[in-house]
């Protein structure tokens, strides 16, 4: 089974600032999901990843699979980045449900 | 693009009343999920679907939810009796192979 672990758990920047948020997996994946919610609750999906690197606007993801680790960056932050970032992968290598981990709560002021 | 859509976007339901929660999925996936938050938790799986049939469920997802795809395009999470530890935000999300699709969710507040 596995496991997920985001840091931080909760992260306060200036806009403008660069942010990265972490989420380390124990068993090995096909794929990582980086999902965002907002206070209103709903899940947008904003990567899915097997290896490398995706990029998307002021949003760039990463994954080393060797490390069992991605990282979710945000150039130029802005107050509207405000969300809850959620790492998930699959419960284990042959089901496709997912497990998630607690998300960041990220807060960019003005 | 494609997306998944759910309604309602949110339910206030009685103790003890019945509710139906409405995905539609994209048309071409095969495999379809219930997932739930309770408010300042993490996401946590409730059930899957495949081939018309539930795939596998949760310790959560007992005799008082059942899922239904009734006319092969929306998939149903029904909860027959409420109570109030069922108020949560629902997800539904379809996979054609790897790649998860979600829906906005569906918050029920159980009174």
């Amino acid at each position: 089974k596995n496991e997920v672990e985001q840091s931080p758990q909760n992260l306060t920047a200036q806009e403008g600032e660069f942010i990265t948020i972490n989420c380390s997996y124990s068993v090995g994946i096909s794929a990582l999901h980086w999902l965002q919610q907002h206070p209103g609750g709903g899940i947008v999906s904003l990567f899915m990843l097997s290896s490398g690197k995706k990029k998307h606007g002021r949003l760039i993801a990463t994954i080393n699979i060797q490390e069992k680790h991605s990282s979710l960056h945000i150039t130029a932050s802005h107050p509207r980045d405000s969300a809850v970032y959620i790492c998930a992968v699959p419960y284990s290598t042959n089901t496709g449900k997912l497990i998630f981990g607690q998300g960041t709560t990220l807060q960019v002021k003005p | 693009e494609p997306e998944v859509t759910q309604t309602p976007s949110h339910q206030v339901t009685q103790m003890g009343q019945e509710v139906i929660l409405r995905c539609v999925p994209i048309s071409n996936h095969l495999y379809f999920y219930w997932y739930r938050q309770i408010l300042g938790q993490k996401v946590e799986f409730l059930v899957s679907f495949y081939n018309n049939e539930i795939s596998e469920k949760s310790e959560i997802f007992d005799d008082q939810f059942s899922v239904e795809r009734p006319d092969g395009s929306n998939f149903t999470l029904k909860i027959r009796s409420t109570k109030l530890e069922d108020s949560a935000m629902y997800f539904c999300a379809s996979q054609l192979r790897t790649e998860a699709f979600f829906g906005q969710g569906t918050r029920l507040t159980v009174v």
